[in-house]
């Protein structure tokens, strides 16, 4: 079975410094994606970034990115110059091709003006 | 586009009624998922379908609930009769098939149901 464990229950940072809320996941599936979701109070489900495990390069959205290490099944966001906008729960997911996605418990992310 | 529409946002019934949730995804795309989110288990899928017809409902919890999906544009989720333990924010999602970036699900904003 797919599980995705996020070991951050809260995480806080600075504004305008960087933070790294991190993400592990267990399968036995070769063609996969993971993605991390953000959720701010309003519950809204927003996507932050994506990574297809067939693609080696790690996948950025401007101050958005990831460290994404296939072979410990890993897969951590990387928020830099964070801001207080950045403040909500971060989820982790995965999803095998063509199916529903899995996701962690979540990190709630503290921004410190 | 629109985006994935739902409604109700709120919703606030008493034990024992029947509560429908409907939910409109992205014109074209082919597969939609509900899911719950509670503070005790999470966020967790309830049922999906592909093409309109349903493909994995291991995560409806009981004979309560049920699903359908009558066209491609429109779905709904029906709890009767409901208990206090079905609230939760209920999502509907919806993706394309393929490869890649038609792989990544986008959600619609919720439903808050509170049942009393």
């Amino acid at each position: 079975a797919q599980t995705v464990t996020q070991s951050q229950p809260e995480m806080s940072v600075q504004e305008a410094e960087t933070v790294t809320l991190s993400c592990t996941y267990d399968t036995s599936e070769s063609d996969y994606y993971l993605f991390w979701y953000k959720q701010p109070p309003s519950r809204q489900m927003i996507l932050v970034i994506r990574q297809e495990a067939y693609k080696q390069q790690n996948a950025t959205e401007n101050r958005f990115s990831v460290n994404f290490q296939k072979a410990a099944k890993s897969f951590s966001l990387k928020i830099s110059d964070s801001q207080l906008g950045d403040a909500a729960m971060y989820f982790c997911a995965y999803r095998r091709r063509a199916n529903n996605l899995f996701f962690g418990t979540g990190t709630r992310l503290t921004v410190i003006p | 586009d629109a985006g994935v529409i739902q409604s109700p946002r709120h919703e606030v019934t008493e034990m024992g009624q029947e509560v429908t949730l409907r939910c409109k995804p992205i014109s074209g795309h082919d597969y939609l998922f509900w899911y719950r989110q509670t503070m005790m288990r999470g966020l967790e899928l309830l049922i999906y379908f592909n093409n309109n017809v349903p493909i994995d409902d291991s995560g409806m919890p009981e004979d309560r609930f049920s699903a359908k999906m009558p066209n491609a544009s429109f779905s709904t989720l029906k709890i009767q009769p409901s208990e206090p333990r079905d609230s939760a924010v209920y999502f509907c999602a919806s993706s394309l098939s393929g490869r890649g970036p038609q792989e990544t699900q986008y959600f619609g904003p919720g439903t808050r149901l509170l049942v009393l």
